[in-house]
């Protein structure tokens, strides 16, 4: 079964409205966080922001801000006033504390689009 | 501040010869990885260090090598490279951590096509 979701393949949004590009997850592991990469055409991998599953309050990185409802297993990803560079991949990424990999559970992302 | 550099950035060879990708990193982070990145698979992992002379083996390790001898290297070798392995590597590394926050580090990649 798929321990990360992301329903969306691709999106579309005009530059300087907001986006929220969707993540749920699986996992019975009380302890784990949550991770968002962003990938441009360049090809890199970019780290936005992370969630730990016990954080009180949703993570923000400026522009970037994490819709975790725990309750729900969901850790979308907001993206407030688009601009042109953040058309990219994006994807979620989670790990669980068991194990000790250390190892990330990648989703198979979502294209963003942001149109002028 | 170089970070994590990996190399070549693009790669062709032929089926059955052995390749070497490069990864090294600057931060003196005890865990290192490799990812393959394919169309309908997301990232994969290939094999993860823990430290030096430490090595395991993640969800696609068949056809791979890996060897750390120094903690800041962790080359990836392909004994015998076949079609299947055309892809695009990513090398990425982390702080160790109890918890769950470990943010990965990553390379710039390596485009690999064997023809």
């Amino acid at each position: 079964a798929q321990k990360i979701t992301q329903t969306q393949p691709g999106m579309f949004v005009q530059e300087k409205e907001a986006v929220t590009l969707d993540c749920t997850y699986d996992t019975s592991d009380p302890s784990y966080g949550l991770f968002w990469y962003k990938q441009p055409s360049s090809g890199e991998m970019i780290f936005l922001i992370y969630q730990g599953s016990y954080d009180q309050q949703n993570a923000t990185e400026g522009r970037y801000s994490l819709n975790f409802q725990k309750a729900r297993k969901s850790a979308n990803l907001v993206i407030s006033a688009s601009q042109l560079g953040d058309s990219a991949m994006y994807f979620c990424a989670m790990r669980e504390r068991a194990g000790n990999n250390r190892k990330l559970i990648w989703g198979l992302g979502t294209s963003l689009a942001v149109n002028p | 501040d170089a970070g994590i550099t990996q190399s070549p950035r693009y790669k062709i060879t032929e089926t059955g010869r052995q390749v070497t990708l490069m990864c090294h990193q600057t931060w003196s982070h005890s865990y290192m990885f490799w990812y393959r990145q394919d169309l309908g698979h997301g990232l994969r992992l290939i094999y993860y260090s823990a430290a030096a002379d430490i090595t395991d083996k993640g969800e696609v390790p068949d056809g791979y090598v890996v060897s750390r001898s120094k903690t800041e290297n962790f080359p990836l070798t392909l004994e015998s490279a076949t079609r299947s392995q055309t892809s695009v590597y990513f090398c990425a590394s982390s702080l160790d951590g109890s918890i769950a926050k470990n943010i990965q580090y990553f390379g710039a990649g390596t485009r690999l096509s064997v023809l």
